[in-house]
């Protein structure tokens, strides 16, 4: 039973360009969410898709930007990286069908460094 | 919103010894709490988890206990051993709302 997958592992920007991630949930699994983790914090919930639509979004500005394609695979896009942009991000799936909705797995991650 | 206060913030313990970690919620919606361990360089890993509608609950060494009048609910590890060295992450979830608050985490060391 293949776990949540993200790609890349890692990945170095500088300031100002854009960036994409991109997500794959765990099997049987139709509903994704993305966190931001800033070194030494929790996850900070980023938005959640569920049928191809952002179902829910938390305090994080327009230049964060996602997708969700007919697959329940994911994609987060950044625009205009700041240094602060910094991160790692996480994917995380959920099934509201097979289960409890609650209940996030959480993949590896990507670790974005902006210079 | 919600408010996840988690301590402390470093823990360490010699290998056998129990540890306890505590967290406190502020939104009496939430009702269900999972904890994940994450080992560096790694995604959080969930460990056990507990609604509102039970007490206590028990997975081998580990054990969650919930008192929803005071809001606050803890993660127990008996018979620590090395590999349980990692950050420790509680979070709080607002039923209907399906996202979890975390904690700021808690580094626990175990020394062989």
């Amino acid at each position: 039973d293949a776990g949540v997958t993200q790609s890349p592992t890692h990945l170095i920007k500088t300031r100002g360009q854009q960036v994409t991630l991109r997500c794959s949930p765990k099997s049987g699994h139709d509903t994704v969410s993305w966190y931001q983790q800033a070194l030494g914090q929790g996850p900070q919930f980023i938005f959640q898709y569920y049928e191809e639509e952002e179902r829910q979004r938390g305090n994080f500005p327009d230049r964060f930007s996602g997708h969700q394609f007919p697959n329940y695979s994911s994609e987060l896009n950044v625009n205009a990286l700041l240094l602060g942009d910094s991160a790692l991000y996480l994917c995380a799936s959920s099934s509201p069908s097979g289960g409890s909705l609650e209940t996030q797995y959480f993949g590896p991650g990507t670790r974005l460094l902006v210079l | 919103g919600e408010n996840v206060e988690q301590h402390p913030s470093t823990l360490s313990v010699q290998e056998g010894d129990s540890a306890v970690i505590k967290c406190t919620y502020s939104d009496s919606a939430s009702n269900y709490f999972p904890w994940y361990k994450q080992e560096l360089g790694k995604g959080p890993q969930l460990i056990i988890d507990i609604r509102s509608n039970v007490g206590e609950k028990k997975d081998q060494r580990i054990a969650v206990t919930l008192n929803k009048t005071a809001k606050h609910f803890s993660l127990h590890i008996t018979e620590t051993q090395p590999e349980d060295s990692a950050v420790y992450f509680c979070a709080a979830t607002k039923g209907g709302s399906y996202i979890p608050t975390f904690g700021r985490g808690t580094s626990l060391i175990v020394h062989p």
